[in-house]
């Protein structure tokens, strides 16, 4: 199975910051990597697909690069409605998904 | 717009049995994978089960296969989750999560999620 794994787990920013969370492959992966935002107690929302794709409707302060193993996510300027947990996900291997464990945002 | 609605969750004793269910609405059921992800109390997400929209091929996580079921009945837009056997660890939100693209391809890229519905496992 290919394992995702996050980083940080955590951090603390400020209102206006550029924040980046990074996530890496186990095993090359090309560009299936989808990245999704969680605020408490609501569901996932997709931010990025295949990597650098910005889905419909999401800010464009949010972009995703990376190919083969490593990926990240950046915000450009945070705002105060980013603040949430990010997960990374995997879609190379069929037919299953897996998810990174995520990177809560919180305010410094 | 895209409603996903979920349905059926609860409190059940360790063993039993649960069936959620997803109504689907905003779009062509039909033409869409659909899949189950849960999330453990404080904890990530993790991919449950899956099912093609076009010939109802079926996927499931190691963690549930052969205890739980998907299915679909796309003259209803309805996705099923049957959970058989359950454990204490299978204690979750689950939701129902759209396939980004139509047709045969299993994308896995997943752009509509329905709110959850909670499943509580009593040991």
């Amino acid at each position: 199975d290919i394992q995702m794994t996050q980083s940080p787990s955590s951090l603390s920013a400020s209102v206006g910051d550029r924040v980046t969370i990074t996530c890496r492959a186990s095993q090359s992966i090309s560009s299936y990597v989808n990245w999704y935002q969680q605020k408490p107690r609501k569901a996932p929302k997709l931010l990025i697909y295949a990597a650098s794709s910005l889905q419909s409707g999401v800010p464009s302060r949010f972009s995703g690069s990376g190919y083969g193993t490593d990926f990240t996510l950046t915000i450009s300027s945070l705002q105060p409605e980013d603040f949430a947990t990010y997960y990374c996900q995997q879609s190379y291997s069929t037919p299953s998904l897996t998810f990174g464990g995520g990177t809560k945002v919180e305010i410094k | 717009e895209v409603r996903l609605l979920e349905s059926g969750g609860g409190l059940v004793q360790s063993g039993g049995s649960l069936r959620l269910s997803c109504a689907a609405s905003g779009f062509t059921f039909s033409s869409y994978a659909m899949n189950w992800v849960r999330q453990a109390p404080g904890k990530g997400l993790e991919w449950v089960s899956g099912i093609s929209g076009s010939d109802g091929s079926t996927y499931y996580a190691d963690s549930v296969k052969g205890r739980f079921t998907i299915s679909r009945d796309n003259s209803k837009n309805t996705l099923d989750l049957q959970m058989n056997s359950l454990r204490a660890e299978d204690t979750a939100v689950y939701y129902c999560a759209k396939d980004k693209y139509a047709g045969a391809r299993y994308s896995r890229d997943l752009d509509y999620w329905g709110q959850g519905a909670l499943v509580t496992v009593s040991s």
